[in-house]
């Protein structure tokens, strides 16, 4: 099983500030790495797929980046309403797995 | 624009089996992957399951023992069985389309559904 480790847990982020999220893989998962934002009592929603491709509808802040065993989503000029836990989530090879999400707060 | 719905009991008793619904509208289940994802209160996501349009299924190891994923493409449900429950299976259950090919992401999903486990 693929192991997707996310850091850093929580973030406290001012808005327009510029965040950074990685995603580090226990082996390569090419490109086949998604990222999703959770919002609370919401279900996730895609924001990026393989990598660096976003995903219809999504705003242009939010990119991905990276392959192999190293990635990593980047918020452009954080807003408020960006506030929500962010996964990983690798499809290389199954089982399916997810990291274990980090947490974005708005100060 | 396609919509998942999830449905099913809320409470269902130790040791019994869990069973959920996703009913698909704007798509027709006869195509793409469809899966399982549930989440724990508090705690992040994991994959149960998929299922292709070929009665095809993937099971999580950790589940495979006691999981049925099936397809219904006349009512254009899928379905979610777990069996033997206990209270760590209480999570919100989400039913998800895998976008395109079996690699590419979740890019529509239920609104999810809470089951607890307890008696």
């Amino acid at each position: 099983e693929i192991v997707l480790t996310q850091s850093p847990d929580f973030q406290s982020v001012t808005p327009k500030e510029k965040v950074t999220i990685t995603c580090r893989a226990s082996q390569s998962v090419g490109s086949n790495l998604h990222w999703y934002q959770q919002k609370p009592d919401q279900s996730p929603k895609l924001l990026i797929k393989y990598a660096s491709q976003s995903f219809s509808g999504v705003p242009s802040r939010f990119s991905g980046s990276g392959s192999g065993t190293d990635f990593a989503l980047t918020i452009n000029s954080l807003e408020a309403e960006d506030a929500a836990t962010y996964y990983c989530h690798q499809s290389s090879s199954l089982p399916l797995t997810f990291g274990g999400g980090t947490k974005v707060e708005i100060k | 624009q396609v919509q998942l719905q999830e449905s099913g009991p809320g409470l269902v008793k130790p040791s019994e089996t869990l069973s959920l619904t996703c009913t698909v509208s704007g798509g027709s289940v006869s195509s793409y992957y469809w899966s399982w994802i549930r989440q724990p209160p508090g705690k992040g996501l994991e994959w149960i399951g998929y299922i292709y349009n070929t009665g095809t299924t993937n099971y999580n190891p950790s589940l495979k023992s006691r999981v049925t994923i099936s397809l219904d493409t006349s009512k254009n449900q899928f379905s979610l069985k777990l069996s033997s429950v206990t209270a760590a299976d209480t999570a919100v259950y989400y039913c998800a389309r895998v976008g395109g090919s079996s690699t590419t992401g979740f890019d529509y999903w239920g609104q999810g559904t809470l089951v607890t486990v307890s008696s």
